[in-house]
């Protein structure tokens, strides 16, 4: 079946521009999870989307991110005002259940370059 | 939830088992031990998890210290196609999961 998939695969934007960031979950998957990665550097959490409950936005590192899931089903991830050190490859992952007791499957990411 | 700490990097000949050790000391009672691996240029990849029996499955065995501070990530039989970041986290159901920067691992011919 269809993966978790990410739109769109490079964002290349110049500083100050607004960007936003889709990702597909996994038809059913209740659990969606936004992580970025610096090159050379492991995955740093974002917001955690659990069901209908209020999102963990405990890892969003400024208020120039933000996310949304709309129906329970696809996300946006926006930055506002892009800094050159948002540059970063960023990942969704979504889960099947809840608690996220299972395993996280992850899209392909969204390489986003800011100039 | 608990600190992992993995060394940065290892290497492993083709064919051979590669343990992949993580310290835990801080975990607490109701926290799992997770293991993840990155290929370059791709997401992450589940691998296994457990509490503090050890499990096994087609791709990994995970050996989990009685006293549960540090777990050891086994791939039997590695292959070229073995190397990639292995990650290990610990977390609580719910909760969201921090990856650190991982054991870089190297499967050598």
């Amino acid at each position: 079946g269809a993966g978790v998939s990410q739109s769109p695969s490079n964002k290349v934007t110049e500083k100050g521009k607004d960007v936003e960031l889709r990702c597909d979950p996994i038809s059913g998957h209740t659990a969606l999870y936004w992580y970025r990665q610096s090159l050379g550097q492991g995955l740093e959490f974002l917001i955690y989307f659990q069901g209908n409950s209020a999102p963990d936005k405990s890892g969003l590192p400024s208020d120039r991110f933000s996310a949304e899931r709309t129906g329970g089903s696809v996300s946006t991830l926006t930055i506002q005002r892009t800094q050159q050190e948002d540059s970063a490859v960023y990942l969704c992952a979504s889960s099947p259940d809840p608690a996220g007791m299972y395993t996280q499957y992850f899209g392909p990411g969204t390489r986003l370059t800011v100039l | 939830d608990a600190k992992t700490t993995q060394p940065p990097s290892m290497d492993c000949a083709e064919g051979r088992a590669a343990n992949l050790p993580c310290n835990h000391s801080t975990i607490s009672g109701n926290e799992y031990v997770y293991w993840y691996r990155q290929i370059h240029s791709q997401g992450p990849q589940y691998i296994i998890h457990g509490l503090k029996n050890n499990e096994t499955n087609e791709m990994a065995s995970l050996i989990i210290t009685e006293d549960r501070k540090s777990s050891t990530l086994i791939l039997p039989h590695a292959t070229l196609r073995d190397t990639a970041v292995y990650y290990c986290i610990v977390r609580v159901f719910g909760n969201q999961f921090y990856f650190g920067t991982g054991t870089s691992l190297t499967v050598i011919p």
